[in-house]
């Protein structure tokens, strides 16, 4: 597609549910971002990879959440047992190069996750 | 790490150029510039990126002073679309990927 698509834009979740958020990069590109962002707050960097390699989960705040990337382009954040502290815009963002130190990304417009 | 460090908003009349600092002491030789600006409800937006020299694009201008301790993005006819949180990034050499601070929010005002 042109951009990164991320589904659902909107999500509420009650406490203790598992959501899962889908992230749909642009065609071709071989790295995969993701990012959590809380109210006034800047993005967070959760988890980083190369094609279906998952390179980087440094950022993931929790063993509650879990990201996948099976075949390299889509790829599913999925976070269980939801906690109202996760409430935040989830980010997505995709390059084209798999090289370090390319840090042009185009990025989606996030899933804002609810918990209540 | 170069950490970075910007005003945490600024002023700007439409039509007039809006001129956003970013102090990066601790930069090294080899570290990029980069510029992000995240309007509300969005995801960010690449703007431009520099190592030494200035640049522009069709959004803005890069001005890198020569010690690299400081740069400046240029809007050169803010717009109030423009409106958004300016993010300036030095991403470290040996990092996987960028890490945003808190940014400086940018208000164009008619």
């Amino acid at each position: 597609g042109a951009g990164v698509s991320q589904s659902p834009r909107y999500k509420v979740a009650k406490r203790g549910q598992d959501v899962a958020l889908r992230c749909d990069p642009i065609s071709g590109h071989v790295s995969l971002f993701w990012y959590q962002q809380a109210l006034g707050q800047g993005p967070e960097f959760l988890t980083y990879f190369q094609n279906e390699a998952q390179l980087d989960k440094s950022g993931l705040p929790s063993d509650r959440f879990f990201a996948e990337r099976p075949e390299g382009s889509v790829s599913t954040l999925k976070i269980q047992r939801t906690q109202q502290e996760d409430s935040a815009v989830y980010l997505c963002a995709s390059s084209l190069s798999g090289q370090k130190h390319n840090y042009g990304y185009t990025f989606g417009s996030g899933t804002r996750l609810t918990v209540v | 790490d170069a950490k970075t460090t910007q005003p945490p908003s600024m002023d700007c009349a439409e039509g007039r150029a809006a001129n956003l600092p970013c102090n990066h002491s601790t930069i090294s030789g080899n570290e990029y510039v980069y510029w992000y600006r995240q309007i509300h409800s969005q995801g960010p937006q690449y703007i431009i990126h520099g190592l030494k020299n200035n640049e522009t694009n069709e959004m803005a201008s890069l001005i890198i002073t020569e010690d690299r301790k400081s740069s400046t993005l240029i809007l050169p006819h803010a717009t109030l679309r423009d409106t958004a949180v300016y993010y300036c990034i030095v991403p470290p050499q040996a990092g996987t990927a960028l890490i945003f601070g808190k940014g400086t929010t940018l208000s164009v005002s008619s």
